[in-house]
């Protein structure tokens, strides 16, 4: 299987405590995408990669969020003193760069639950 | 801010007759557009795009329409099957990509 993978897909933590999860993309893929997803709603953009350069990062993704793409492959994304709100389907996607083909294709995500 | 909205949270068709999904958007730089099917517990598979220099592109049962002076897509599904059975999302993209609340469509047999 080729698709973009991520771990794990479920993580039940207690508030405070940090977590961190792994996204493979889909290999030739140059392009990496972190979103978070709660009940009722769509993907929000969190940040993305290209290689391994952090590109853009939205306002949602506060000072204990942080991410690394280190050798343009694999990516991590870690969250600080975790909060009840922070509970959420966290989803990578993958793409490869091109004119009018920029298209993601998404993980299964990682189910985080902050008790 | 919204920029990308499905209006319609749940849509429920018969198997064989047609399925329109909707989707508005406010923001006229988006360029690249999307609908993504999402079943549970899984990811957002991707489903069919279209360019903003075209107004319509088709593949297979899915056909998406785009009519950019409204701003508004559409995917419609002919004939839907009860395997269509998800939520919907559309999204829209210029650097980053939004994405609408999502539409939850029925198929019933």
């Amino acid at each position: 299987d080729t698709g973009v993978s991520q771990d794990p897909r479920h993580k039940i933590t207690k508030r405070g405590q940090n977590v961190t999860f792994r996204c493979d993309p889909i290999s030739e893929h140059n392009r990496l995408y972190w979103y978070r997803q709660t009940l009722g709603q769509g993907p929000e953009f969190l940040t993305y990669f290209q290689n391994e350069a952090q590109l853009e990062k939205s306002r949602l993704l506060s000072d204990r969020f942080s991410a690394e793409r280190p050798k343009g492959s694999f990516s991590t994304l870690e969250i600080q003193r975790t909060e009840q709100g922070d509970s959420a389907m966290y989803l990578c996607a993958s793409s490869s760069q091109g004119f009018d083909t920029d298209t993601q294709y998404f993980g299964p995500g990682t189910r985080l639950t902050v008790l | 801010d919204q920029q990308v909205k499905q209006n319609s949270p749940s849509l429920s068709v018969q198997e064989g007759r047609i399925s329109i999904l909707n989707c508005d958007y406010t923001n006229s730089m988006f360029d690249y557009f999307l609908w993504y099917k999402k079943y549970p517990a899984e990811g957002p598979t991707f489903l069919i795009s279209i360019s903003s220099i075209k107004d319509k592109n088709e593949d297979g049962r899915f056909t998406v329409f785009l009519n950019k002076s409204a701003k508004h897509l559409s995917l419609h599904i002919v004939p839907s099957q009860p395997g269509d059975s998800a939520v919907y999302f559309c999204a829209a993209k210029r650097d980053d990509m939004r994405f609408g609340a999502g539409t939850r469509l029925t198929v019933k047999p």
